[in-house]
């Protein structure tokens, strides 16, 4: 079974602190994505990456910025977070090809106060 | 911009009931996917629908896909308390593009 897994599926910041949120993917999937859900929004793209150092913005990619040095490790940062970015984030992972579907971690809930 | 609409959002039913979730897209594709997420958990796949026409079933769930009135939907037979969750659909994008574009949900109480 493919494994996704997120660093941390609870965390608290302060505004203005810096937040690393880490995904890790064992399928050896060139395609890495991150998600931010929220209530009556659902889910929205944040970032995605297609290969390692390759990273393409979302549809809401202000505020934050990726890492991804190793194909497996994908890293979603927020550099100054702010409330509005309190959320549930949820990275994915997909293989090539026109039919993968995309396999989720278990999701990071981050609150900013 | 490829918009994904699904209806209802929200959906109360009795057990034993049967009933569909419509998903509506903007632009050409022919990829369209369900997944189901249970409350603080994370999303499921169900179905990976890829051609005009496919038919999916698993359980009480059937899904299919029409792209040429760009719709699917998820039709729910004799509804049980277990299939409570929310369901997305989501959409591939056009010309092979890699990401998703998701549904706002459907939120499904089925009632004992």
């Amino acid at each position: 079974d493919v494994k996704v897994t997120q660093s941390s599926r609870y965390l608290v910041k302060r505004t203005g602190e810096k937040v690393f949120l880490e995904c890790v993917q064992d399928m050896d999937h060139e395609n890495m994505f991150w998600y931010r859900q929220d209530p009556g929004l659902g889910l929205r793209l944040i970032y995605f990456s297609y290969d390692v150092k390759m990273k393409e913005k979302g549809d809401i990619p202000e505020g934050y910025s990726v890492s991804r040095e190793k194909k497996e490790r994908f890293s979603l940062i927020l550099e100054s977070a702010s409330t509005n970015q309190t959320s549930m984030y949820l990275c994915a992972s997909r293989g090539q090809g026109a039919g993968g579907e995309l396999f989720f971690g278990e999701g990071s809930r981050l609150t900013v106060l | 911009e490829l918009k994904v609409e699904q209806n209802p959002l929200f959906l109360s039913m009795q057990e034993g009931k049967n009933y569909t979730i419509y998903c509506n897209y903007s632009t050409t594709s022919d990829r369209l996917y369900w997944y189901r997420q249970d409350p603080g958990k994370s999303l499921e796949s169900l179905f990976v629908l890829l051609s005009n026409g496919a038919v999916k079933q698993e359980g009480r769930l059937m899904a299919s896909l029409d792209t040429k009135a760009r719709l699917s939907t998820l039709h729910i037979t004799a509804a049980v308390h277990d299939l409570s969750a929310t369901y997305f659909c989501a959409v591939g994008g056009i010309q092979g593009a890699q990401k998703l574009v998701f549904g706002q949900g459907t939120r499904l109480t089925i009632n004992p």
